[in-house]
């Protein structure tokens, strides 16, 4: 069964102080590798997809990477606005797509 | 324009009662998806349709009974609810399966069993 494990559950950071978040991953055949920003009260807002090993994808401050075994989503010079609960899934083959999220993890960035 | 809009957002009952949570997507998608997250914040899925068909039932109970009158619709009816029904209920669509296709989350619905 696929299994997604993100660390740490929380992280708080200064304004500007850039940082990681981990996604671990054990899937029969990875088709994607997703993350997902959720706000208190909100969905999922999607992010990234990732497909293969070496691949990275940026957008504004966040870039996603991604090895055969797991993903970092790097965060460069946060905002307050960058707090939220970010959420990493993964998609494998035979899954009939659909996504196994891990726990998330609770940013705080404070001013 | 909400492109996966879900109703009601809040909804409050008591345990026995039967209740609807409706879902319209207006992406234009095939694929729709029921995912619940509980009270510890995670998101599993439930139901899949693509084109109106049941693709994944995910070992919910069967007072769980999704509907999806067309490809823009799919609802979720729960009968008989119970406390441990109690979560955060998410509509999703895709395009179709398949890699590169993005799935696309609604707003949620609280449902809270009294």
């Amino acid at each position: 069964e696929d299994q997604v494990t993100q660390s740490p559950e929380a992280l708080r950071l200064q304004e500007g102080e850039s940082s990681s978040l981990n996604c671990s991953y054990t899937v029969s055949g990875l088709r994607g590798l997703f993350w997902y920003r959720q706000d208190p009260g909100k969905g999922p807002e999607f992010l990234f997809t990732l497909y293969s090993a070496g691949e990275e994808k940026e957008k504004e401050r966040l870039k996603a990477t991604l090895t055969k075994k797991e993903s970092f989503l790097h965060i460069t010079a946060p905002k307050p606005e960058d707090s939220a609960t970010y959420l990493c899934a993964v998609i494998s083959g035979g899954s009939n797509y659909k996504l196994t999220f891990g726990k998330g993890t609770l940013l705080t960035v404070n001013p | 324009d909400t492109a996966v809009s879900q109703t009601p957002k809040y909804l409050v009952t008591q345990m026995g009662n039967d209740k609807s949570i409706k879902c319209e997507q207006n992406l234009g998608h095939d694929t729709m998806y029921w995912y619940k997250q509980d009270s510890k914040k995670f998101l599993k899925i439930m139901f899949s349709y693509n084109n109106k068909e049941l693709i994944i039932n995910e070992t919910v109970p069967n007072r769980f009974s999704p509907k999806s009158p067309d490809k823009a619709h799919l609802n979720l009816h729960i009968n008989s609810l119970e406390l441990g029904d109690s979560a955060v209920y998410f509509c999703a669509s895709s395009q179709r399966t398949g890699p590169g296709n993005t799935i696309y989350f609604g707003e949620g619905s609280w449902l809270t069993v009294v």
